[in-house]
């Protein structure tokens, strides 16, 4: 079965700390995608990065960086000298266009609230 | 922006009533998903369309359906409100029916059942 887990559920930091949000996944395909998407106290659920299987370069993007390990089935989120606008629920996700039925729907961990204080 | 709009955002209603939630998808996309957010749940698909065709069922209620329109838009029906049904409820969109696409998610429409 496909599961996604974030095993921290609530991190707090200080500004300008460095922070690592985990995320373990479970498929049995060989061809899946990740994503993490940020989710503010306004609600929204806001895109940051997708990964297919096939690609396990990390990758920057300004303060946020992601690992993509697939020998550990693991897919972190760093974001590099926190501030306070990154406080958010950040959740990371699976999609398996194999897995019955499924069509490329999302399956979500439980999310990591970071808090980030001045 | 995401560009996918839901309305309304907020909806207040009694159990037992029927309500409506309706989703415009970013220009060009012709899948349509909906997500469920609860408190005890967490984020669930609950169903998927695509160019007005249904592709895929989560774990959506028998008393819940959707259907997508030919001009893309798409609405999310629920009736029999229970109050465990009070949740946040996403739309998201993307270009084509697989999962190699991103998607975009709406600002979401908060149900709540008294």
């Amino acid at each position: 079965a496909q599961k996604v887990t974030q095993a921290q559920t609530e991190i707090s930091v200080v500004e300008k700390e460095d922070v690592t949000l985990d995320c373990v996944y479970e498929t049995r395909d060989t061809t899946y995608y990740l994503f993490w998407y940020k989710q503010p106290p306004s609600g929204e659920l806001v895109f940051l990065i997708r990964r297919n299987s096939f690609d396990e370069q990390n990758e920057i993007s300004g303060r946020y960086s992601w690992n993509f390990q697939k020998s550990t089935s693991s897919f972190n989120f760093t974001i590099t000298a926190s501030q306070v606008v990154d406080s958010a629920v950040y959740f990371c996700a699976l999609s398996d266009p194999n897995y019955g039925g499924s069509q490329g729907n999302l399956i979500f961990g439980k999310g990591t609230k970071l808090s980030v204080k001045p | 922006d995401s560009g996918v709009t839901q309305t309304p955002k907020h909806l207040i209603t009694a159990t037992g009533q029927r309500v409506t939630l309706r989703c415009s998808p970013r220009s060009g996309d012709l899948s349509v998903y909906w997500y469920q957010q609860s408190l005890d749940q967490g984020l669930q698909f609950l169903i998927q369309y695509y160019n007005g065709e249904e592709r895929a069922k989560g774990n959506i209620l028998e008393r819940f359906s959707a259907q997508q329109f030919p001009d893309l838009h798409s609405e999310l029906n629920l009736s029999s409100l229970e109050l465990g049904d009070s949740a946040l409820y996403f739309c998201a969109s993307s270009e084509r029916e697989g999962s190699t696409d991103t998607q975009y998610f709406g600002p979401g429409t908060r149900l709540t059942v008294l």
